[in-house]
């Protein structure tokens, strides 16, 4: 069976930092893996996805994330952290039609 | 376009009620999913469809129902709640993606409290 760990339940950074968030995943195949966001009292947003092809990928906001095989590794990261990034960030792995979601990640940043 | 929407917002059942959630897209996706959130638990898959008239169990089914009568539209169903059911429901769909599995577009989610 498929499933995601994130690590870190709640990171502080201060604005302007750099941020990385884990994600490692478990899975028998080639995996599909997202990165989502979710504001306080908001749905999920896709921040950005793997398939296949280039193992670092660009996403939405400023954010990347690298697909490590040899590490079982997604990990999420951005260069300059801005208070608006302040939210819930979960990573999934998935099969053709179904997700499994991680815990998730609750980042807090400090001005 | 709407993208996904979820009626209604908030609820608050006593305990052995029921009620319908709805989902509905505008997006013409062949797939739907109901999750729930729980606080540390992230999101679990509840029930998801395939396809018009399709429906499937997820990873927690116990003490849910759901119809997808129609393509646009989803229905989550709890006969007799219980305060275990407590949580954020989440509605999300996507394309079908030729075997590939496609993003999921999520709806605001619905805060569903039960006493």
């Amino acid at each position: 069976a498929q499933s995601v760990t994130q690590p870190d339940i709640h990171i502080t950074v201060s604005e302007g930092a750099s941020l990385e968030l884990r994600c490692n995943y478990s899975y028998g195949a080639t995996p599909y893996l997202f990165w989502y966001v979710q504001s306080p009292g908001q749905g999920l947003q896709l921040l950005l996805k793997y398939f296949s092809g280039d193992t670092l990928v660009q996403g939405i906001k400023g954010f990347e994330a690298e697909f490590k095989r040899s590490q079982s590794s997604f990990n999420l990261r951005k260069p300059s952290v801005h208070w608006s990034d302040a939210a819930e960030y979960f990573c999934a792995v998935g099969t053709a039609s179904k997700l499994t979601f991680g815990t998730g990640t609750r980042l807090q940043v400090t001005l | 376009n709407a993208g996904v929407t979820q009626t209604p917002k908030f609820r608050v059942l006593k305990t052995g009620q029921s009620m319908t959630l709805l989902c509905a897209q505008d997006m013409n996706h062949e797939y739907m999913y109901w999750y729930r959130q729980d606080p540390g638990m992230g999101l679990r898959l509840i029930h998801y469809s395939v396809g018009e008239g399709t429906t499937a169990k997820g990873e927690v089914p116990d003490g849910y129902n759901v119809s997808r009568l129609k393509k646009q539209n989803f229905l989550l169903g709890l006969e007799s709640a219980a305060p275990s059911q407590t949580s954020v429901y989440f509605c999300a769909s996507s394309y079908s993606g030729s075997g590939r599995l496609e993003t999921q577009y999520f709806g605001p989610g619905t805060r569903l409290l039960v006493l």
